[in-house]
């Protein structure tokens, strides 16, 4: 069964230090997100990607935040310059796209430990 | 979703007991809801979905109830096993293509 795949699984990196979050959405998909979940919280929505462009993103979305899909597979979410904050589960989700409906299939996350 | 009233962030249930999980959400808006199941280090996975025209859905051991009136959500979990521990989150979104709303989830906890 096709899946998202995300790397890498665990990432520590230093405050003020750029991270590049890695996934692989299911391939023909034409929806992809990023979402953030912070240990013990509920899962939040940063952005949604169509078209080779954002198409919504959330206020947790600042301008430190930037996604690309630099080719046909990869989906990437860049942290320019982490904060204590950013330490999260990242999870990467894909969408069918096809019909009023559907399901978003997430990824196993990246947890992202900031020092 | 949000999680007013009815919701409890902790449920321990006996294996072979009925559970139910129950969720508010927030947007009247909201045409589509889904329950996901979350293991530990893993991602949320689908479970079950509705849509707004309906009130009731089933699927194998899992039945979802909406009521649109007060904007609650019910997941219904027969015969629980152990397997089935984990926490559980309601969301909640519109059509294809838009951000899903995460409620607090539940913490469901199956003792043998």
């Amino acid at each position: 069964e096709p899946e998202v795949t995300q790397t890498p699984s665990h990432q520590v990196t230093q405050m003020g230090q750029e991270v590049i979050l890695r996934c692989v959405p299911i391939s023909n998909h034409l929806y992809f997100y990023w979402y953030r979940q912070i240990l013990g919280q509920k899962v939040e929505f940063l952005v949604s990607f169509y078209n080779n462009e954002i198409s919504e993103k959330s206020e947790i979305f600042d301008d430190q935040f930037s996604v690309e899909r630099p080719d046909g597979s990869n989906f990437t979410l860049k942290i320019r310059s982490t904060k204590l904050e950013d330490s999260a589960m990242y999870f990467c989700a894909s969408e069918l796209g096809r019909g009023l409906y559907n399901e978003q299939f997430f990824g196993p996350g990246t947890r992202l430990t900031v020092l | 979703g949000e999680s007013v009233g009815l919701h409890l962030p902790t449920l321990s249930v006996q294996e072979g007991d009925n559970s139910i999980i129950n969720c508010a959400y927030s947007n009247s808006a909201s045409d589509y809801f889904i329950w996901y199941k979350q293991e530990s280090g893993k991602g949320p996975q689908f479970i079950i979905d509705i849509r707004s025209n309906m009130d009731k859905r089933q699927g194998q051991r899992v039945t979802v109830l909406l009521n649109k009136t007060v904007k609650h959500l019910s997941l219904q979990i027969a015969a629980t096993q152990p397997g089935d521990s984990a926490v559980y989150f309601c969301a909640e979104n519109g059509e294809a293509g838009t951000a899903l709303i995460f409620g607090k989830g539940t913490t469901l906890s199956v003792s043998s």
